[in-house]
């Protein structure tokens, strides 16, 4: 079955200590994507990935970092985690291309700094 | 400063009845919009979109329409069904924005729409 996968699901954690949000997808998709989801802001982008070793600054990438060393995975890691990082977080990837926007989102991590 | 707004967080409509989303955006260089469609505990799915060269698109029961003049779409359901019930993104790109096409997908805030039976 073709999906982007996350993991964990629900994480609750404290504050400076790092974490890594897991995202794989089984569909050979060259580009990649980190959203947060928070109430009244919609969905923001943290980071994309047009292609392995290919990554870039999205809308609101202060306190994340992603890697793409291979293409089926794109981990995001927050080096230092704050309160403010509190928040819904999607995965998404996309075949690649002009205005490939047909986004295939995982299911989402609830990510809950104290 | 949002670019892309949904002013409705809620929407209530009767099964049968027409369900109508607003969207409106600032941003001119936007030139293609999508609608994106999501239940609880699950990701965003893709609904439909329209490039700016339309103003509607159709694909069964969904209908988008493009006012660019007045940089609003809108998302028409016919009828609505129970399983309509879900939160609603509009979604923007435009081809002057980015190099690469879908890099500045940008949403808006949602609008959550159930279905009364």
């Amino acid at each position: 079955e073709a999906q982007v996968t996350q993991n964990p699901r629900y994480l609750i954690t404290v504050t400076g200590k790092k974490l890594t949000v897991t995202c794989s997808q089984n569909m050979n998709h060259e580009y990649m994507s980190w959203y947060r989801q928070d109430p009244g802001l919609g969905l923001r982008q943290i980071y994309y990935s047009m292609n392995v070793e290919v990554t870039d600054k999205g809308d609101v990438p202060e306190g994340y970092k992603v890697s793409r060393k291979e293409k089926r995975n794109f981990p995001l890691i927050l080096e230092s985690p704050s309160p403010n990082q509190t928040s819904l977080y999607f995965c998404a990837s996309s075949p690649g291309g002009t205005y490939n926007e047909k986004l295939f989102f995982g299911s989402g991590t609830q990510l809950s700094v104290l | 400063d949002q670019q892309v707004k949904q002013n409705s967080p809620s929407l209530s409509v009767q099964e049968g009845r027409i369900s109508i989303l607003n969207c409106d955006y600032t941003n001119s260089m936007f030139d293609y919009f999508l609608w994106y469609k999501k239940y609880p505990a699950e990701g965003p799915t893709f609904l439909i979109s329209i490039s700016s060269i339309k103003d509607k698109n159709e694909d069964g029961r969904f209908t988008v329409f493009l006012n660019k003049s007045a940089k609003h779409l809108s998302l028409h359901i016919v009828p609505s069904q129970p399983g309509d019930s879900a939160v609603y993104f509009c979604a923007a790109l435009g081809a002057l924005i980015s190099n690469f096409g879908n890099e500045k997908l940008t949403f808006g805030t949602g609008t959550r729409l159930t279905i009364i039976p």
